[in-house]
């Protein structure tokens, strides 16, 4: 079954520091990738999308993600962290045979320390 | 703006009682989705629809049902509530082929 895994349950960084949030997808290419954020008590938005158009995908609040097929991974970045990126992040693929729906990772939770 | 509304936003039950979490999507979306989120799980998907009267299991249906009378419900029971479904349980809509989820606030339920 298509699957993600998020690389470390929690990431603290410095305001201002580098944002790496890791996700690696299963074998088989997906047609599409989403990295998803959840600031506390509120439901999930969109923050980015692949769908093969191009490796490199920006999306909202200055972040942005690469897909690398060599290495199975769609990594989410920002240049500079700020404080208001504190929340839970969650990196998704399609459900089994691409079928409408998503199957998510266990999430990474951001802290930013001032 | 369309939408999609959850309710109740928080449920306190007993174990042994029926209960039902309502979502509703103002989207027009042909696909709706429930999830619950559990620290260290991320989001299991518990049951999905693709339309009216389709209803599918997913990763964890055991314990719930949908039923899919219309475009713009879905309604999640809990046959009879159990402590491990203590929970943040998720509404989302997306139309065909587009892959992207709307999410709604969640409802947090807790079963004593």
């Amino acid at each position: 079954a298509q699957s993600v895994t998020q690389l470390g349950s929690h990431v603290s960084v410095s305001e201002g520091a580098l944002v790496l949030l890791r996700c690696n997808y299963s074998s088989s290419v997906p047609p599409y990738l989403f990295w998803y954020v959840q600031y506390p008590n509120q439901g999930l938005q969109l923050l980015l999308k692949y769908t093969s158009a191009a490796t490199l995908v920006k999306g909202i609040n200055g972040f942005e993600a690469e897909f690398k097929k060599s290495e199975t991974s769609f990594h989410l970045t920002k240049p500079s962290a700020h404080m208001s990126d504190a929340a839970e992040y969650f990196c998704a693929v399609p459900l089994e045979g691409g079928a409408d729906g998503l199957t998510f990772g266990k999430g990474t939770h951001l802290i930013i320390q001032p | 703006d369309a939408e999609i509304t959850q309710s109740p936003r928080h449920k306190i039950t007993e174990t042994g009682r029926q209960v039902t979490l309502a979502c509703h999507q103002t989207w027009n979306h042909n696909n709706m989705f429930w999830y619950r989120q559990d620290l260290g799980h991320g989001l299991r998907l518990i049951h999905y629809s693709y339309g009216v009267q389709d209803t599918n299991k997913g990763e964890v249906s055991d314990g719930y049902s949908v039923s899919r009378s219309n475009t713009e419900d879905l309604p999640l029971t809990l046959e009879s509530a159990a402590s491990s479904q203590t929970s943040v349980y998720f509404c989302a809509s997306s139309a065909a082929r587009t892959g992207e989820l709307f999410f709604g606030e969640g409802s947090r339920l807790t079963v004593l």
